[in-house]
């Protein structure tokens, strides 16, 4: 059964400090990847994807993320983090050849000025 | 393009009721997914309708059900409310795609509260 560990349940960080938010994935195969931001009372946004090719994807608001295939591992980063982002931010995974995205339990990020 | 918009935004029922959500898909989207997000399971995946079709369900009991009309815009229904639905329920649209190689684009989500 497929899986995905946001261990982290809660971060925080300073105003231009860099952030790194892990996510694991358990699959038999690449599965395809997401990271999702949720703010307080809104739904979700999608901030990057990986389907294949190169492991390093930019995505919106200037993160990116690494898909790193012997570690079973999809982190996001961000150089440098700023009041806004203070958010949840949600790991998903979709196994190629079904519909539905597998969801982390997510990591709440709060930043201090 | 207009987002995907889901009404009511907010709504209370006391248990036993039954109730409706609505989604409107981005336009041109066909897909349409339900999700529920708690405190307790986090979000979890209801069902996901395409062309009218139901073409994956997710692991919820028969009380929530779910249609998809022609124009792609969804419904779902809870019938017999219990306290434990009480959820953000989220709904998603994605365009024509097969095997996940999608993005899904959600809606702020309806907020429902079971007393």
């Amino acid at each position: 059964a497929q899986s995905v560990t946001q261990p982290d349940i809660h971060i925080t960080v300073s105003e231009g400090a860099s952030l790194e938010l892990r996510c694991n994935y358990s699959y038999g195969a690449t599965p395809y990847l997401f990271w999702y931001v949720q703010s307080p009372g809104q739904g979700l946004q999608l901030l990057l994807k990986y389907f294949s090719g190169d492991t390093l994807v930019q995505g919106i608001k200037g993160f990116e993320a690494e898909f790193k295939r012997s570690q079973s591992s999809f982190n996001l980063r961000k150089p440098s983090v700023h009041w806004s982002d203070a958010a949840e931010y949600f790991c998903a995974v979709v196994s190629p050849g079904a519909n539905n995205l597998f969801f982390g339990t997510g990591t709440r990020l709060t930043v201090i000025p | 393009k207009a987002g995907v918009t889901q009404t009511p935004r907010y709504l209370i029922k006391t248990r036993g009721q039954q109730v409706t959500l609505s989604c409107s898909p981005i336009s041109g989207h066909r897909s349409v997914s339900w999700y529920q997000q708690t405190p307790g399971q986090g979000l979890q995946f209801l069902f996901e309708y395409f062309s009218e079709t139901q073409r994956n369900k997710g692991n919820f009991p028969g009380r929530f059900s779910g249609r998809q009309f022609s124009n792609s815009r969804s419904e779902m229904n809870v019938s017999t409310l219990e306290l434990g639905d009480s959820a953000l329920y989220l709904c998603a649209s994605s365009p024509d795609g097969t095997g996940g190689a999608y993005e899904q684009y959600f809606g702020p989500g309806t907020r429902l509260t079971v007393t």
